[in-house]
């Protein structure tokens, strides 16, 4: 069974671009939430989907929006990216509905850098 | 709002040291509680977890009590080795859809 990848590794942008996110959940996997982390910080929750439906959202600006498909791989779309956004991005999936006893299974992350 | 207080780090043992790592928390009712771990370079991984009162998680010699009266959820290993040198975070969820997370706790073991 392979686990939650993500790509790319690393991204550098400019202020005001956009920039798309994957994420490749494990098979069998319903549920996929994204976390910002900032250098030194926790993860921080953007928002959750769950069969290609958002599930729940944190506190992040309608500029953060994504998409889950059939096959399990999910993206996140940031617009008019600002210098705060320099983040690790974190995704991460879940079997089945997710719910408070499930373990999420994180991928290494996308580290996002904007200049 | 929801919330998880972490000691903060650094935190330098000597292997076979002894560890705690305090986490507490801000929540109205009862929440499921986790102990993530992150390893360098690589992504979170849970470590344990407790989903009511009074429930201890355990797992590699880490442990766990959910504490409802300090709301509290304090990690402890008895003897550390150089292998637990990462980064743990404590964290909190109600419904399964939105986790909180702390600002995370830097373990360096030395030898």
């Amino acid at each position: 069974e392979t686990g939650v990848t993500q790509s790319p590794t690393h991204l550098i942008k400019t202020r005001g671009q956009q920039v798309t996110l994957r994420c490749s959940s494990q098979s069998g996997h319903n549920t996929v939430s994204w976390y910002q982390q900032a250098l030194g910080q926790g993860p921080q929750f953007i928002f959750q989907y769950y069969r290609e439906e958002e599930n729940g959202r944190g506190n992040f600006p309608p500029r953060f929006s994504g998409l889950q498909f059939p096959n399990y791989s999910s993206e996140l779309n940031v617009n008019a990216l600002e210098l705060d956004d320099s983040a690790l991005y974190l995704c991460a999936s879940t079997p089945g509905a997710g719910g408070p006893a499930n373990e999420q299974f994180f991928g290494p992350g996308t580290r996002l850098t904007v200049l | 709002g929801d919330s998880v207080t972490q000691m903060e780090g650094p935190v330098t043992l000597s292997e076979e040291a002894f560890l705690t790592i305090n986490c507490t928390y801000t929540a109205t009712g009862y929440p499921s509680l986790f102990w993530y771990v992150q390893y360098p370079g690589e992504g979170l991984q849970l470590l344990l977890k407790a989903t009511k009162a009074d429930d201890k998680g355990s797992n590699k010699g880490f442990e766990a009590t959910y504490r409802k009266e300090t709301t509290s959820f304090h990690l402890e290993k008895g003897s550390v080795q150089v292998s637990d040198s990462a980064v743990y975070f404590c964290a909190l969820t109600f419904t399964g859809n939105q986790f909180y997370f702390g600002t995370g706790t830097s373990l360096t073991v030395i030898p």
